[in-house]
């Protein structure tokens, strides 16, 4: 069964470092997500993408955020500079065709982020 | 008012006992409702997904939807130990584009 791959599991990284978390998405989706769960918290939507460009963001999602699909399979979220709490989970989801009624979104298994 | 409101629990269950979960929510523009597992620290799976009021079932799982109430249910039948897990609604509606709002999760725990 087709399935959404995240790499690293978990990224160790400095305040004030760059990171860029990686995603493949479903072969034959066309959109893409980005969510994160601070531990202990909900399932926060930071952004979606499609068709190269981004269609809605959150509040979270400001400048220090950005995403990219640099090529046909993967789709990237990088922050710029990190902060002691944008430590969570990042999830990357897929979907098929968007906003249609039987549009669903699937999950992969996360990165786990750690500012030290 | 949270948009989505889960009881954390832990709800505890004896194995083959049906689990009973629920979400409630403010917004009534939510048109598209989906239920989700977590394991411990892995993505959440999806389970259920649903569009319209009325029961939707799938094997051992039953998805209830009363719009009207703003109120969504997901009931486990015989449940296993494997089943263990914690348990997030998740929904959205057209002007809000794809974002899914979820509720905080309900952590469910079946003994055997």
């Amino acid at each position: 069964e087709p399935e959404v791959t995240q790499t690293p599991s978990h990224q160790v990284t400095q305040m004030g470092q760059e990171v860029i978390l990686r995603c493949v998405p479903i072969s034959n989706h066309l959109y893409f997500y980005w969510y994160r769960q601070i531990l202990g918290q909900k399932v926060e939507f930071l952004v979606s993408f499609y068709n190269n460009e981004i269609s809605e963001k959150s509040e979270i999602f400001d400048d220090q955020f950005s995403v990219e699909r640099p090529d046909g399979s993967n789709f990237t979220l990088k922050i710029r500079s990190t902060k002691l709490e944008d430590s969570a989970m990042y999830f990357c989801a897929s979907s098929e065709a968007g906003g249609l009624s039987t549009d669903t979104q699937y999950f992969g298994p996360g990165t786990r982020l750690t500012v030290l | 008012q949270k948009e989505v409101e889960q009881d954390p629990g832990p709800l505890s269950v004896p194995e083959g006992a049906i689990v009973s979960l629920n979400c409630t929510y403010s917004n009534s523009a939510f048109q598209y409702f989906m239920w989700y597992r977590q394991y411990s620290r892995k993505g959440p799976e999806l389970l259920m997904y649903t569009y319209s009021s009325g029961n939707k079932e799938d094997g051992r799982f039953t998805a209830q939807v009363d719009k009207s109430s703003k109120y969504i249910s997901l009931f486990i039948r015989d449940s296993q130990p494997s089943d263990s897990a914690t348990y997030l609604c998740a929904m959205r509606y057209k002007a809000a584009g794809n974002k899914l709002t979820f509720g905080g999760g309900t952590r469910v725990l079946v003994k055997p």
